[in-house]
């Protein structure tokens, strides 16, 4: 079974760009995740889709981070424009029915100069 | 508000100890807690899903246990060896809403 993909890997932008994450979650999977890890902390829900539609957004800066999931499969997570406190590693998760056991993708490390 | 802490936030310890990693929650209506690894520079790795109603959970070496009642997991780890070395998440799954809850983490070093 194929894990969760993300793309890029790594990414280093200038202060005021815009910048776009892409993740593919394990096949079958209803819910995505999209969380923001800072050096040394653990990672912080940023929005959780289930299916197509949004769950919670709660913790997300939506004055510039905005995310979408197409037919309820892919996800992109895009942030216009970035700031240094953006720089973090951007995890993308995805979970099944029943026990909601959370897989995650390698992360895109985001570098903000 | 839901609050998880893990401590210690690093240990070392020789090969071959038995070990425990502590993590705590404020709000004890959880739908479910995991506990994942993290080695430095990729992404996190389930290691065992903990259900409400459930006191325990095994995998090979590693044993995680649930007081909801207390509010605490335990991760235990038997005959630690240097491939466990990274850093141990618990993550905490909020009934209401299932918003997810992550502690910052325990940084074990298994020395050789």
């Amino acid at each position: 079974e194929a894990g969760v993909a993300q793309s890029p890997r790594y990414k280093i932008i200038e202060k005021r760009q815009s910048v776009a994450f892409w993740c593919n979650p394990i096949s079958g999977h209803a819910t995505l995740y999209w969380y923001q890890q800072i050096l040394g902390q653990g990672p912080k829900l940023l929005i959780q889709f289930q299916n197509n539609g949004v769950v919670d957004d709660s913790q997300l800066p939506k004055d510039r981070f905005s995310a979408e999931r197409l037919k309820g499969v892919d996800s992109t997570l895009k942030i216009q424009p970035a700031k240094l406190e953006d720089s973090a590693v951007y995890l993308c998760a995805s979970s099944g029915q029943g026990y909601y056991e959370q897989y995650f993708g390698p992360g895109t490390r985001l570098t903000v100069t | 508000k839901q609050e998880v802490t893990q401590i210690p936030a690093a240990l070392s310890v020789p090969e071959g100890e038995n070990l425990v990693l502590n993590c705590s929650f404020t709000d004890s209506a959880i739908y479910n807690l995991q506990w994942f690894r993290q080695d430095p520079g990729k992404g996190l790795t389930s290691l065992l899903l903990i259900q409400s109603s459930q006191r325990e959970q095994t995998s090979g070496r590693l044993n995680a246990s649930l007081d909801k009642s207390s509010g605490r997991s335990t991760l235990y780890i038997a005959a630690s060896q240097p491939g466990d070395s990274a850093t141990y998440l618990c993550a905490v799954r909020h009934t209401g809403g299932f918003k997810t809850i992550f502690g910052a983490g325990t940084r074990l070093f298994v020395k050789a």
